[in-house]
């Protein structure tokens, strides 16, 4: 059974980076089957896909974030990680980590997802 | 962008089926997924590619596919189905390659 878990602060300064990590079981992050998500939910709202990476370490963003977001791989340990720099409260929200078959199967597996908070 | 149009609500009464559009232009030529989210839990996978239920999903959940409108359907409606539906599609002619619907709230009368 895959799982994944995300990681890291929940409280964040305006202006810094959040920094947050995926740690994948019962699955490898070097599968070239799936892209490895961060989607993100602010408080009462919808889903907004922030991007992903693929086992290659190709990386695709969403337009409206692209300034601001880097995703990157560790197969090492088995984990996916996002910054998003320069952030507002704007970027309060619920970040999930996630595994994407694309058309294939969809979203299959989500994290939990954590809630990080962008207050001075 | 590509985007997709769900109502924001559905009210039903148990027992009854509640249908969730999905509107898209010419979303009949895209493979659509649909997730539950219940408050305070990650979404889960109800459908995929269309008309396919995950291992564990009751038959009770359906999709179609066709011209400009995606449709998941929920039989024998139950208080626990209560929850918010989302659409979503992967979109490789444009930029933002994972799309979501905005989201239904169903409620169970």
């Amino acid at each position: 059974q895959v799982q994944l878990q995300e990681s890291g602060p929940g409280l964040v300064k305006p202006s810094q980076t959040l920094s947050l990590t995926c740690t994948v079981s019962g699955g490898s992050v070097s599968s070239r089957s799936y892209y490895w998500s961060w989607i993100r939910q602010h408080p009462g709202r919808g889903l907004e896909w922030i991007g992903y990476i693929y086992y290659s370490g190709s990386t695709y963003y969403n337009p409206s974030l692209k300034s601001r977001v880097m995703i990157s791989l560790d197969t090492s340990k088995n984990q996916f990680s996002l910054n998003l720099s320069s952030v507002t409260a704007a970027d309060t929200a619920v970040y999930y980590c996630a595994r994407d078959a694309q058309a294939a199967a969809g979203i299959e597996y989500w994290g939990q997802g954590t809630l990080v908070t962008v207050s001075a | 962008s590509y985007v997709l149009t769900q109502p924001p609500s559905v009210s039903v009464a148990p027992g009854e089926t509640a249908m969730i559009t999905c509107g898209g232009n010419n979303i009949g030529s895209k493979i659509v997924h649909w997730y539950q989210q219940k408050p305070g839990q990650a979404p889960v996978q109800v459908i995929h590619y269309d008309t396919v239920r995950p291992s564990g999903i009751p038959e009770r959940f359906s999709g179609s596919n066709s011209g400009n409108t995606a449709t998941l359907s929920i039989s024998r409606v139950e208080a626990g189905d209560e929850a918010d539906y989302y659409c979503q599609v992967w979109d490789s002619s444009g930029d933002l390659y994972v799309v979501f619907g905005g989201g239904t709230k169903v409620t169970v009368l």
